[in-house]
């Protein structure tokens, strides 16, 4: 069973700092989604990543995928306090051989806090 | 275009009671998927629905069930409900499993 790892699931950073979040998952994938969630709220799409070396870059956010070293990144730049929020990654992962049967299997999530 | 509408927003029940969600994706998808999201636990695949047919199942009890009509929209059902049933239900619409999905605003459901 895919299993798809995020951390760290906690960050608390300052405002103008960097930081990288990392999402490894376990099995064979090149596709890749990434989605903010705010308190309360539901989830909304930031990236989706489609292949191997795929990079997509939104404001401060900039998401990579490497599907070789079965890994993604969200790197933040200079962050702001309306950054603050619960990042998740998911991954899509086919169900059956031979199928179109695909299923998104999603990290824990990294709860990240911008401070003044 | 209209989003992912998930109705009702707000539920409150007593264990042993049943509940059913509703789902209605964004026009022209025809999967829905269903999440449950706790603290604890995270995010949770329920089950994926395609054309009517249930494609994809999670690792939860029989008590939790789902259904898609022919125009798409889909309903979850919880019964028997017990108090680790409460949880956001996250619904999701999609052009098929393996596309970006979109997710409704979702149900808040609490068991006392």
């Amino acid at each position: 069973e895919l299993k798809v790892e995020q951390n760290p699931l906690f960050l608390s950073m300052q405002e103008g700092k960097n930081y990288t979040i990392y999402c490894n998952y376990s099995t064979t994938s090149d596709r890749l989604y990434w989605y903010r969630q705010d308190p309360g709220k539901s989830l909304e799409s930031l990236f989706v990543l489609l292949s191997n070396g795929a990079v997509k870059q939104e404001g401060r956010l900039m998401a990579s995928l490497d599907t070789k070293a079965r890994l993604s990144t969200l790197h933040i730049t200079a962050a702001v306090h309306d950054l603050s929020a619960t990042y998740f990654c998911a991954v899509v992962s086919l169900q059956n051989s031979g199928g179109s049967n695909y299923k998104l299997t999603f990290g824990k999530g990294t709860l990240l806090t911008v401070n003044p | 275009k209209a989003g992912v509408t998930q109705t009702p927003r707000y539920l409150i029940k007593t264990r042993g009671q049943q509940v059913t969600l509703s789902c209605s994706p964004i026009s022209g998808h025809r999967s829905v998927s269903w999440y449950q999201q706790t603290p604890g636990q995270g995010l949770q695949f329920l089950f994926e629905y395609f054309s009517e047919t249930q494609r994809n199942k999670g690792n939860f009890p029989g008590r939790f069930s789902g259904r898609q009509f022919s125009n798409s929209r889909s309903e979850m059902n919880v019964s028997t409900l017990e108090l680790g049933d409460s949880a956001l239900y996250l619904c999701a619409s999609s052009l098929d499993s393996w596309a970006e999905a979109f997710f409704g605003q979702g149900t808040r459901l609490t068991v006392v």
